[in-house]
Order: structure tokens, then sequence, then C-alpha cells
């Protein structure tokens, strides 16, 4: 079993702040490391996946990046706007199921 | 192209009762997984799922659980004798091919509650 961690587990940012969090995994067997949004009463929607080291993406003002030699990822939120709340899941895939962190919870304040 | 769909998305059955959750994936897609979420708690995968085999199943409760995805119709997750711990969001996801390095898609979920 797989240990995803995540941090911070909540943050509040200005709109406008830019902002990160951290997901921690194991860096041996890596596989490939999602990053999903999931706003509340609708389902976690996908941002991005990366399975390389050094892989970097990115999707408008939202960019990742990848080190699976140290066994971390890094989400950037440049600019945060109050859509931008939401809680951000960090996920281990092998190569029949998926590992979830416990999130970050993002609010950004108007 | 309609997204994953779930239904119903609320469920109340009294304990001792079935429940049946249902899940259409998304046209093309053959690979379907169950998660669950307990209250307070994040996603907890259960079990994975290609039409007419169980893959990996290494997350379903042992007893009382069981999950089905037929030639035709939907992926069912079926769990009898509720009880009130079974109370939970119980998500679906599916994708085009095996989903660790596929992104999955989610469903809305089905809300049950045991009363």
């Amino acid at each position: 079993i797989l240990n995803v961690e995540q941090s911070p587990q909540s943050l509040h940012v200005q709109e406008g702040d830019s902002t990160n969090f951290t997901c921690s995994f194991p860096s041996s067997n890596f596989y490939a490391l999602h990053w999903y949004r999931w706003e509340t009463a609708k389902s976690p929607e996908a941002l991005f996946v990366m399975t390389l080291n050094g892989d970097e993406k990115k999707k408008g003002r939202i960019s990742a990046t990848l080190n699976t030699k140290e066994g971390y990822s890094y989400l950037y939120i440049k600019g945060s706007q109050p859509e931008d709340s939401a809680t951000y899941l960090c996920v281990c895939g092998s190569a029949r199921q998926l590992t979830f962190g416990s999130g970050t919870q993002l609010t950004v304040l108007p | 192209n309609a997204g994953v769909m779930q239904n119903p998305r609320h469920l109340v059955r009294r304990r001792g009762q079935e429940a049946r959750l249902r899940c259409s994936p998304m046209k093309g897609h053959s690979h379907v997984y169950w998660y669950r979420q307990l209250p307070e708690e994040g996603l907890k995968f259960m079990v994975y799922l290609q039409k007419e085999n169980i893959i990996d199943e290494s997350g379903m409760p042992k007893e009382r659980f069981s999950a089905e995805f037929p030639k035709e119709g939907p992926s069912i997750l079926r769990i009898q004798q509720v009880v009130r711990g079974d109370s939970a969001a119980y998500f679906c996801a599916s994708s085009p091919r095996t989903g660790g390095e596929d992104t999955q898609y989610f469903g809305p979920g089905t809300r049950l509650t045991v009363l």
C-alpha cells in the first residue's frame, strides 16, 4: 500500500497571491503521479498526469513539477482566484489502482 | 459525449437491506474503478474491473460487498445487509486503458445513507 502525503492540509490565501503545495510519495517503484481538483459537491477533475522525473506540466495559472528520485511533486497556482478554491488531490498510480493523498484544501479569499 | 454516470445520486437504506449502485462509464472506456469516501476521510480504492472481469479487488471489504461489470450494461457495486458504517459517498471512475498512468474520469458519486 502506497503512502501518499500532502501538505499543508488546508490553506487560506488572498485573491491574487501565488501559492504552492507539496505531495510526497515512495520513490521506489514509481509509476505515475496525478493531480486532481475536487470542488465541493462535484466529482474530482483531472489536472495533470506525470510519469518522468523532471516533468513539468502547466494549465493556465496552475503548474506542477515532479521529482521521482526524491519522491515529491509540487503544485503551483499563480495569482489565485476565488474559483480556485477546492481540494487538490495528489494521486499515485500503479498498474492497477490509484492511491490518493488526503488533499490540500485551498480557500481563496476575495 | 456524456461523462461517467452514476445512479442513484442519493440512496437511503435501513440496516439489513441491500444497496445497488450503478455506474455507466464514458463511451469507449472499458475500465471501471470504484472508490469510497467515508465521512471525514479521503477517497479509498475499492475495486478495478474490466468488462466481465475483476482485475483488482484488494480494497473491497471481504464480506457483503461485490462488484461486477457485465458485457452489456453498467457496472454494479452491491452491498448486502448494509450497516451504518457503510454510509459513505461511493465514486466510480472510468478510463480507456489501465488506470495507473491513464487519467480516470469520475462520476458524481452516490451518497449512501444507512438508517
